[in-house]
């Protein structure tokens, strides 16, 4: 049973790019998170999806980033013209069932690097 | 102020002495999440608790709920165990984890 993927694992872009970052959740869940990591700080929640839902994106910027979670396919995080300030190390996580109690399974992340 | 404050930040051990992370958080929480962040980066859930204590292995996770503090032992540490401990609160209300900057550990052979 492979972990959960992330992809890719280094991204570089020109500010005013966009970055999309890719997240297949373990087989059988059904639930994804999103996590950013800036240098030298801790994580930071993001967006939390079920599938074709969105269930708290209060952690997300109102501007220039989205998430979805289709019935088919990974987990998208995308982020319109990016700035330097979006370097940052992405965590996805995915969990079985609904319920933040239930553990969480963590990719290896994706790190951006905005030039 | 942050939500969730580890102790130490950074911490030095000997290969084989007994190692404690301090975790304190402010909100009333449901649950407590420890992870590992390797050095390259990748994050491992360790341990998720709501009570009590828990044992895997070497490492052994209690939660005070009242006290509103978290502590990880790691007993006979292992310069394998050198790593970023992070501890991630889950409030009674909310969808979210409010993590700690995490304890940087470093095992000297």
């Amino acid at each position: 049973n492979a972990g959960v993927m992330q992809n890719p694992r280094h991204l570089v872009r020109r500010r005013g790019q966009e970055a999309r970052l890719r997240c297949s959740p373990m087989k059988g869940h059904s639930h994804v998170y999103w996590y950013r990591q800036l240098p030298e700080e801790g994580l930071k929640f993001m967006v939390y999806l079920q599938k074709e839902n969105i269930i708290d994106e209060s952690g997300m910027p109102k501007e220039r980033f989205s998430a979805e979670f289709p019935k088919e396919g990974p987990s998208i995080l995308r982020i319109q013209q990016v700035v330097r300030g979006d370097s940052a190390a992405y965590f996805c996580a995915s969990s079985p069932r609904l319920g933040l109690q239930e553990t969480q399974y963590f990719g290896p992340g994706t790190r951006l690097l905005v030039l | 102020k942050n939500e969730v404050e580890q102790s130490p930040q950074n911490l030095t051990a000997q290969e084989g002495e007994f190692i404690t992370i301090n975790c304190s958080y402010s909100v009333g929480i449901s649950a407590l999440h420890w992870l590992q962040q390797h050095p390259g980066g990748g994050i491992v859930s360790l341990f998720m608790l709501s009570s009590g204590k828990k044992k895997h292995g070497r490492l052994i996770a209690t939660i005070n709920i009242q006290e509103k503090h978290s502590s990880l032992h790691i007993t006979a540490s292992h310069p394998r165990d050198s790593a970023v401990y992070i501890c991630a609160a889950l409030p009674n209300t909310g969808n979210q984890f409010y993590f700690g900057t995490g304890t940087s550990l470093t095992v000297i052979p």
